[in-house]
């Protein structure tokens, strides 16, 4: 199975921040890679998939990029409701795998 | 509006079994594939499979393999999963979440509200 990391696992920003998160795939994915933001207690919601397409209703701060193995979301100017919990996920095999997640959280 | 509604919370002994269901309301339950994803306190995401409701057919994770069976009712656009062999560290809480059948999306757009299930002797 496709092994994703990411880093850092934790991040401590202020409001106004350009935030950015990093994903790998331990094997090419080309671009089938999602992100997923999650509040404690809540269902994730879908930001990005396919590496850079955004989701409707999604804010444009919300960036995507990257192929193969190597993928990035950035934040470029972090808001309050923007703390949470972040994942990606590889949907290029048959079997979906998320990464550990990147806790951002305020400085 | 698209709706994933969960049944509610479950508490098991260990190597019992349970059977989630998700009810999906607002779209064409045949045209999306469902996938479950559990989350265990304090931890991250973890999938489990999907299903097609259409066809039927199923793609499992290798670690549930055996233990994880994912079915649905297309006459009330309901999916379910059920884990038998439950031990503790099954205490998760389980998402539905619907995928578009279109391959560049491969993403879940709509998720349940989660089914907390304990499993505790």
């Amino acid at each position: 199975d496709i092994q994703m990391t990411q880093s850092p696992s934790s991040l401590s920003a202020s409001v106004g921040d350009r935030v950015t998160i990093t994903c790998r795939a331990s094997q090419s994915i080309s671009s089938y890679l999602n992100w997923y933001q999650q509040k404690p207690g809540k269902a994730p919601k879908l930001l990005i998939y396919a590496a850079s397409s955004l989701q409707s209703g999604v804010p444009s701060r919300f960036s995507g990029s990257g192929s193969g193995t190597d993928f990035t979301l950035t934040i470029s100017s972090l808001q309050p409701e923007d703390f949470a919990t972040y994942y990606c996920q590889q949907s290029y095999s048959t079997e979906f795998t998320f990464g550990p997640g990147t806790k951002v959280d305020i400085k | 509006q698209v709706q994933l509604v969960q049944s509610g919370a479950e508490v098991k002994k260990p190597g019992a079994s349970v059977k989630v269901s998700c009810k999906a309301s607002g779209y064409t339950f045949t045209g999306y594939y469902m996938h479950w994803v559990r989350q265990a306190p304090g931890q991250g995401l973890e999938w489990m499979g999907r299903i097609n409701p259409n066809s039927g057919g199923t793609n499992y994770a290798q670690k549930f393999q055996g233990r994880v069976t994912m079915t649905r009712d297309t006459s009330i656009s309901t999916a379910y999963m059920e884990l038998s062999r439950l031990r503790s560290d099954d205490t998760a809480v389980y998402y539905c979440a619907r995928e578009p059948f279109v391959v560049v999306v491969a993403a879940s757009d709509y998720w349940g509200q989660g089914t907390l299930v304990t499993v505790s002797s």
